[in-house]
């Protein structure tokens, strides 16, 4: 069965241009979560699905992020009028109905230049 | 700012050495505490999701414990050997805010041939 997966893994962009990164949970997973992990630091919690609903947004550091699963299947995080300091791993997660276990995909390398 | 600290920070250790590293987190509003292994360039592969207190599993030599009471769990290696070489990362699950782990920041160990 395959993974969680996330396209693209590597993605350079320069500053000011908006980016869009997307993630396919594993198969009949109910919850979706992104997380953003800078060099040497342990991931950091963006936002969260239940289904297509978007439980907690919390995490977004701005209004420049935001997240969105339409049919409560694939998600796409959009960053607009990208900066610098976005630049980062952004790692989606996911986990069926009543599970803890949150499982990864391997991310996508974000650059801004 | 809720705290999940991780030590140590680094650790290097020879093949055929136990080892054992700890992950502290907030004692109050627990809901699990999870324990993956990361090697660069891969998804973080998820090993124990803890809930009970006083829990200890295990899965081939690596074993964790858990105590809620005073926020601690230690993660154990027998007999380390080098493809155990990774980042540990622990990440807490807080009661209140299901579906957001809080990640440390991970111990990153090497284990010599």
């Amino acid at each position: 069965g395959a993974g969680v997966s996330q396209s693209p893994r590597y993605k350079v962009t320069k500053r000011g241009q908006d980016v869009a990164l997307r993630c396919d949970p594993i198969s009949g997973h109910v919850s979706l979560y992104w997380y953003r992990q800078a060099l040497g630091q342990g991931p950091e919690f963006l936002t969260y699905f239940n289904y297509e609903a978007q439980q907690d947004k919390s995490g977004l550091p701005n209004d420049r992020f935001s997240a969105e699963r339409p049919e409560g299947s694939i998600s796409t995080l959009t960053i607009q009028r990208t900066e610098q300091r976005d630049s980062a791993m952004y790692r989606c997660a996911s986990s069926p109905r009543g599970g803890n276990e949150q499982f990864f995909g391997p991310g996508t390398r974000l650059t801004v230049l | 700012i809720l705290n999940v600290e991780q030590s140590p920070q680094s650790l290097h250790v020879q093949e055929g050495d136990s080892t054992n590293f700890t992950c502290s987190f907030p004692s109050s509003n627990f809901y699990a505490l999870h324990w993956y292994r990361w090697e660069t360039a891969k998804s973080p592969e998820a090993l124990f999701v803890m809930t009970l207190n006083g829990d200890e599993k295990k899965k081939g030599r690596i074993s964790a414990t858990l105590n809620t009471k005073e926020g601690y769990s230690y993660l154990y290696i027998k007999g380390s050997q080098p493809e155990d070489s990774a980042t540990y990362l622990c990440a807490f699950h807080r009661g209140s805010t299901l579906g957001r782990l809080y990640f440390g920041r991970g111990t990153q160990l090497t284990v010599w041939p």
